[in-house]
């Protein structure tokens, strides 16, 4: 069974340049994330989707972030514009129930740099 | 607002040792998860529990409800250990520990 797959793994690019990321999750999960990782700390949540709904979206930065997931499948985040601070690693992760009732899959992450 | 913390940041151990690595939150939860991220970003999730203890392999984790605690043990630790264990606590909002990196020497 294929994991979370995310792409790209790696992007630079110029502050204030767009940006966007893109998840596919395993096949079945009804419910996806996305996490902002800095460097030594630990995930945050940004955003959380049960099927095509967004249902928790408090801590996703909305002047400069944005996601959707149209057909409740797979997920795009983007950011404009970028800033410095947005240099970190963008994680995908879904599950097959809703929150709290079942394991997290993660995939491998987007780290973004930018310059 | 819940904070989850864990102890300790760093961890360094000679293989065959046992390990444990605990975590603390502040308001109770439904449940807590453990996850493994390896150098160069992968996350595994290791256990989500809500009471009691679960075993898989050589990894034990237990938790207490009521002293709002949790500890993940590795027992004979082998140097492919080594990683950074995240406890997460699963209630409102999805909670992440800082992590413990625990090095395992041959």
């Amino acid at each position: 069974e294929a994991g979370v797959v995310q792409s790209p793994r790696y992007k630079i690019i110029e502050k204030k340049q767009p940006v966007a990321f893109w998840c596919n999750p395993i096949s079945g999960h009804n419910t996806l994330y996305w996490y902002l990782q800095n460097l030594g700390q630990g995930p945050e949540l940004l955003i959380r989707y049960e099927n095509e709904e967004a249902v928790d979206d408090s801590q996703l930065p909305k002047d400069r972030f944005s996601a959707e997931r149209l057909k409740g499948v797979d997920s795009t985040l983007k950011i404009q514009p970028a800033e410095l601070g947005d240099s970190a690693v963008y994680l995908c992760a879904s599950s097959l129930g809703g929150w709290g009732s079942d394991t997290q899959y993660f995939g491998p992450g987007t780290r973004l740099t930018v310059l | 607002k819940n904070e989850v913390e864990q102890s300790p940041q760093n961890l360094t151990a000679q293989e065959g040792e046992f390990i444990t690595i605990n975590c603390s939150y502040s308001v109770g939860i439904s449940a807590l998860h453990w996850l493994q991220q390896h150098p160069g970003g992968g996350i595994v999730s290791l256990f989500m529990l809500s009471s009691g203890k679960k075993k898989h392999g050589r990894l034990i984790a237990t938790i207490n409800i009521q002293e709002k605690h949790s500890s993940l043990h590795i027992t004979a630790s082998h140097p492919r250990d080594s990683a950074v264990y995240i406890c997460a606590d699963v209630g409102d909002k999805l909670i992440f520990g800082t992590g413990t990196r625990l090095q395992v020497f041959p």
